[in-house]
Formats: structure tokens, C-alpha cells, sequence
């Protein structure tokens, strides 16, 4: 299993501004995970942090508006940038877990709300 | 887009056994699927997977047809903390890639 650290919890953001979250794992990992939950829905990928590389993103989703950075492989951050009220949303880590049979844990999200 | 579709709601009274189904007919044979739920915006909870065997673990049993085109999540007992947002999830083990439906929205009712 894996214990995943993630701050802030919550934020209220001014439009324009920008928020990083970040992401603490006890243990080390090669793939990390960004999701966003908008109000009401269903999670969707963001991007994919691999150590020592550019993070790979899902369309929709560029990296002016949310850049990452993974410096090593227990941590890793979300910027969400230029912030609209459109950007208000859960924001979720997950790692992957596992030998042959993954499995996905997930930090508690960061609840973010632009005024 | 993701490859399940399920029931958007279900309601199950506390006790009882409650039965998710999820379909996937377009699986191919090396995916797996996944259960995960969702309490109240916490980050989602792993449940069980499998890929073509019946699985139970502590929290549950996961029935997949033989023909893989659908699968049961099954919560042997219901109770009033099992009511979630229930994730019924296909991938392949290693590409890394989870992609999450509109999931099933269950109310385990007193």
C-alpha cells in the first residue's frame, strides 16, 4: 500500500492567481497521477509525472495552464494557473502500487475554490 | 472515454447484500477490472480487482461473467458507511492508465 500526503486540504483563490498543490508518498514510485473531480462528476486525468521527465498530459489539459514538476520519486506538484472560476474542483494525487497486479491510492484531494 | 457503463444510482437497505453490475463488453483479454468507491469527495478507496476468476477479499466479491462482458460487485452485507460512489474500472495492468466512468451512486438506507 502506499500513505499519500497531500496539501493543502482546501484553498480559496483569487482569480488570476495560482494554487500548487502538493504530494507526499511514504514510499517510492515511478508513476504518479493528477485528477481533477469538478462538482458532481466523475474523475478525470490530468497528467502522468514520471521522475526525470516531462509529465505527459491527457487531452484537454496543457502545461501553461497545469504545470508539474517531479523532482524525485516520493513528491511531486500541481500548479493550476491563472486561476478561473471554472477551475474550482477537487484536486486528486494517486500513485500506482504493486508488482504484477497494480493498484491506485489516492491522497485525501485538495478542494479548490476561485472567487 | 471510459470502457464501463453502470447504473447511475442504487439504494440497498443496511444488511442486505448489495449487488453493483458493470458493464464492459468491449474488454479486451488483457484488462483488468477494478472497483474502487468514493466517500463524500475523499480520494477514492480501492476495492477489489480481477481479470477473469472470481475474487473476494475482505470488503467484498467480484463476479465476472465468462465471457467478461460484464461484472457484480458484490458488498456481502451493506452497511450505512458502505454508501459511496462506486467506480467500475478497465485497464490494463501497466499502461498506467485509469480511466473513471460516471460510477454508480449507492444509498445504503436504515
Amino acid at each position: 500500500s502506499a500513505v499519500i500526503s497531500q496539501k493543502p486540504s482546501r484553498d480559496i483563490c483569487q482569480r488570476g492567481t495560482s494554487l500548487t498543490i502538493q504530494c507526499q508518498v511514504d514510499s517510492q514510485v515511478t508513476m504518479m497521477f493528477w485528477y481533477r473531480q469538478q462538482p458532481g462528476q466523475s474523475l478525470t486525468l490530468i497528467a502522468t509525472a514520471n521522475q526525470g521527465s516531462e509529465a505527459t498530459y491527457e487531452s484537454g489539459f496543457v502545461i501553461d495552464k497545469f504545470p508539474i514538476s517531479r523532482p524525485n520519486l516520493t513528491f511531486s506538484t500541481l500548479t493550476v494557473s491563472n486561476l478561473s472560476p471554472e477551475d474550482s474542483s477537487i484536486y486528486l494525487c494517486s500513485v500506482e502500487v504493486g508488482t504484477a497486479m497494480e493498484k491506485l491510492f489516492f491522497g485525501s484531494g485538495t478542494q479548490l475554490s476561485v472567487l | 472515454d471510459a470502457k464501463t457503463t453502470q447504473p447511475p444510482s442504487m439504494d440497498c437497505a443496511e444488511g442486505r447484500a448489495a449487488n453493483l453490475p458493470c458493464n464492459h463488453s468491449t474488454i479486451s483479454g488483457n484488462e483488468y477490472v477494478y472497483w474502487y468507491r468514493q466517500i463524500h469527495s475523499q480520494g477514492p478507496q480501492y476495492i477489489i480487482h480481477g481479470l477473469k476468476n472470481n475474487e473476494t477479499n475482505e470488503m467484498a466479491s467480484l463476479i465476472i461473467t465468462e465471457d467478461r462482458k460484464s461484472s457484480t460487485l458484490i458488498l456481502p452485507h451493506a452497511t450505512l458507511r458502505d454508501t459511496a460512489v462506486y467506480y467500475c474500472i478497465v485497464s490494463t495492468s501497466g499502461t498506467y492508465k485509469y480511466i473513471f466512468g460516471t460510477g454508480t451512486r449507492l444509498k445504503v438506507l436504515a
